[in-house]
């Protein structure tokens, strides 16, 4: 079974638009960690955001929010004002154990 | 720049070969994991070294072996190489000992071509 489901496989925005990338997960380990990463096209995965499990308010940083739903085991990245700098692919992950899995992964374009 | 890096970039071998490549973590940082990225399956989990010693394994061929040094760089060795094997090798490193509050910082890759 998909440990990382994002089902979103692209998405496309208008430019200054907020913009919500899905993502659910399963486990039945009460401490895990879930996190976003961004890989541009030049391949680099870059780090955006992490929630824990045990964390009671949704993490932020900057443009960047993830929308915890523990019940639902849902971690949902939303950006705000997007930009055509936002282009890439974004893939969630979740930290149970020593493993970091990975979803497929969401094609974000940004059109002008 | 995430502070890790990775060489080398590209590599381009034949079948049968075996390569090396090379990970130096972020200044501090003890953990190494290494990840394969390709077409078809994705980013996959190898392995994950913590101050010199095999922390935890993932899906991992027996013809790909790693170490990490003393001096906290870790290196992938991958030999009998098949066509399969080309995808992009990444790199990543974190603080901790791998408990999931930790989040890994990634090197930039190492682009590998089997022709």
């Amino acid at each position: 079974a998909q440990k990382i489901t994002q089902t979103q496989p692209g998405m496309f925005v208008q430019e200054k638009e907020a913009v919500t990338l899905d993502c659910t997960y399963d486990t039945s380990d009460p401490s895990y960690g879930l996190f976003w990463y961004k890989q541009p096209s030049s391949g680099e995965m870059i780090f955006l955001i992490y929630q824990g499990s045990y964390d009671q308010q949704n993490a932020t940083e900057g443009r960047y929010s993830l929308n915890f739903q523990k019940a639902r085991k849902s971690a949902n990245l939303v950006i705000s004002a997007s930009q055509l700098g936002d282009s890439a692919m974004y893939f969630c992950a979740m930290r149970e154990g020593l493993e970091l899995v990975f979803g497929q992964g969401t094609r974000l374009t940004i059109n002008p | 720049d995430s502070g890790v890096t990775q060489t080398p970039k590209h590599l381009i071998t034949a079948t049968g070969q075996r390569v090396t490549l090379r990970c130096s973590p972020r200044s501090g940082d003890l953990s190494v994991y290494w990840y394969q990225q390709s077409l078809d399956q994705g980013l996959q989990f190898l392995i994950q070294y913590y101050n010199g010693e095999e922390r935890a394994k993932g899906n991992i061929l027996e013809r790909f072996s790693a170490q990490q040094f003393p001096d906290l760089h870790s290196e992938l060795n991958l030999s009998s190489l098949e066509l399969g094997d080309s995808a992009l090798y990444f790199c990543a490193s974190s603080a901790g000992d791998g408990s999931p509050a930790y989040e890994q910082y990634f090197g930039p890759g190492t682009r590998l071509t089997v022709t």
